[in-house]
């Protein structure tokens, strides 16, 4: 089981570009969810996703974010035009099941660096 | 917004000895909560988790307790090694949409 992947680990972008991160989940996991870390602070909610379908965006930022779990390949946030402020750990996390009883929270990836210059 | 906060950001604590790390969360309607350990450059890390109708929970080294009249969470740590140097995040939820505290670096002194 390799868990959650995403890549790259580290992404490099200058202000004006966009940048894309990818996210697959654990075998079996049909529930994804994004969060973005600033330095020496906690995790944010972004969105929930399951596949083809965005069912919590209530985390994003309005303009120039989008995230996307297609029917096939991992979800994808896009962050177009990045500015400094953008810059931040993001990280992608994965569920068997919806929320209720016996949900036992996500398994996390490792996150994604993103440096904007 | 609710949101969950840490009493304490930074921890040392003596190789060998217990460490306890607080939390304070403010959204009554929670009722899962779950301890993460993030260590430099990683990903969150599941420790333990509880949910509203228990009040202390246990695993392998480390115990949740959860005073809900107080909205307090503490994570214990028993005899603590090295490998437990990280920062350490509560969260709670009444959804899949978990909400974070800031975070306590615990250190530990050799």
């Amino acid at each position: 089981n390799a868990g959650v992947m995403q890549n790259p680990r580290h992404l490099v972008r200058r202000r004006g570009q966009e940048a894309r991160l990818r996210c697959s989940p654990m075998k079996g996991h049909s529930h994804v969810y994004w969060y973005r870390q600033l330095p020496e602070e906690g995790l944010k909610f972004m969105v929930y996703l399951q596949k083809e379908n965005i069912i919590d965006e209530s985390g994003m930022p309005k303009e120039r974010f989008s995230a996307e779990f297609p029917k096939e390949g991992p979800s994808i946030l896009r962050i177009q035009q990045v500015v400094r402020g953008d810059s931040a750990a993001y990280f992608c996390a994965s569920s068997p099941s919806v929320f209720g009883q016996g949900w036992n929270g996500y398994t996390f990836g490792s996150g994604t660096r993103l440096t904007v210059v | 917004g609710e949101s969950v906060g840490l009493h304490l950001p930074t921890l040392s604590v003596q190789e060998g000895d217990n460490s306890i790390i607080n939390c304070a969360y403010s959204n009554s309607a929670s009722d899962y909560f779950i301890w993460y350990k993030q260590e430099s450059g990683k990903g969150p890390q599941f420790i333990i988790d509880i949910r509203s109708n228990m009040d202390k929970r246990q695993g392998q080294r480390v115990t949740v307790l959860l005073n809900k009249t107080v909205k307090h969470l503490s994570l214990q740590i028993a005899a603590t090694q090295p490998g437990d140097s990280a920062v350490y995040f509560c969260a709670e939820t009444a959804s899949e949409k978990l909400t974070f505290g800031t975070g306590t670096r615990l250190t530990i002194i050799p």
